[in-house]
């Protein structure tokens, strides 16, 4: 059964570091082909997605979030750590982790689990 | 970056009612790499439609999706309650460049 779980701080204040982890099951990141994207959600907004990392470490960041973003894996403990530098209050959104579809050795960028997602608020 | 804009952006319909949702996007989207999504209050995505037509596991008949190049269809042939929900169209064409619709919210009328 694969699941996966976010956590982090519900607050951060403005200019600060936001650190989220996405503790995953029932599925490797070691495994040829499999990958862990975030994605996010503004409130009442459409979903936006944020960066992924790869199998192999490869990592991709959306374009207008590029220097802020970092993206990191724990293959051993199963988790998934996404770094967002200097927050603002335009980056309150439910954040989530999801998995990209593999099956049979063949894998494509939709999103089969996700995570409950975990909603982080910036404000002073 | 291919954007996608869904249409219409809120719908009104009753029950038993068929509903059709569209998802363009900006350039074609290769290989029908298109993905729908169902979102509920206070829950994540579920997929629904991959390959722009292929249901996901569990999904019932009555939704299907249909389209190519720059056009695609998420259809309802008869809606139940549980359908009423917000819907997001994805393309993975591009990847690792992924980018979703702004949604349409599917309302009981």
């Amino acid at each position: 059964q694969v699941t996966l779980r976010e956590s982090g701080p519900a607050l951060v204040k403005p200019t600060q570091t936001l650190k989220l982890t996405c503790s995953f099951s029932g599925f490797s990141l070691s495994t040829s082909g499999m990958c862990v994207s975030w994605i996010r959600q503004p409130p009442g907004k459409a979903l936006e997605w944020l960066a992924r990392i790869d199998w192999d470490d490869d990592k991709y960041y959306r374009k207008s979030l590029k220097t802020r973003l970092t993206v990191s894996k724990d293959t051993s403990k199963n988790q998934v750590v996404l770094t967002m530098t200097n927050m603002d209050p335009v980056d309150t959104a439910t954040y989530y982790c999801a998995r990209r579809h593999c099956s049979g050795g063949v894998c494509y960028d939709y999103f089969d689990y996700w995570g409950q997602g975990t909603l982080v608020t910036v404000s002073s | 970056e291919i954007v996608l804009t869904q249409s219409p952006g809120t719908l009104s319909l009753s029950p038993g009612e068929r509903a059709t949702l569209s998802c363009r996007a900006s350039q074609s989207v290769i290989s029908k790499y298109l993905a729908w999504y169902q979102q509920k209050p206070g829950q994540a995505p579920r997929l629904l439609i991959y390959g722009a037509s292929s249901r996901a596991t569990g999904i019932p008949d009555r939704f299907s999706g249909s389209g190519s190049g720059r056009d695609f269809t998420l259809t309802i042939s008869r809606l139940e309650p549980e359908d009423f929900a917000v819907y997001y169209c994805q393309q993975y064409g591009s990847s690792p460049w992924l980018t979703f619709g702004g949604g349409t919210k599917l309302e009981i009328k």
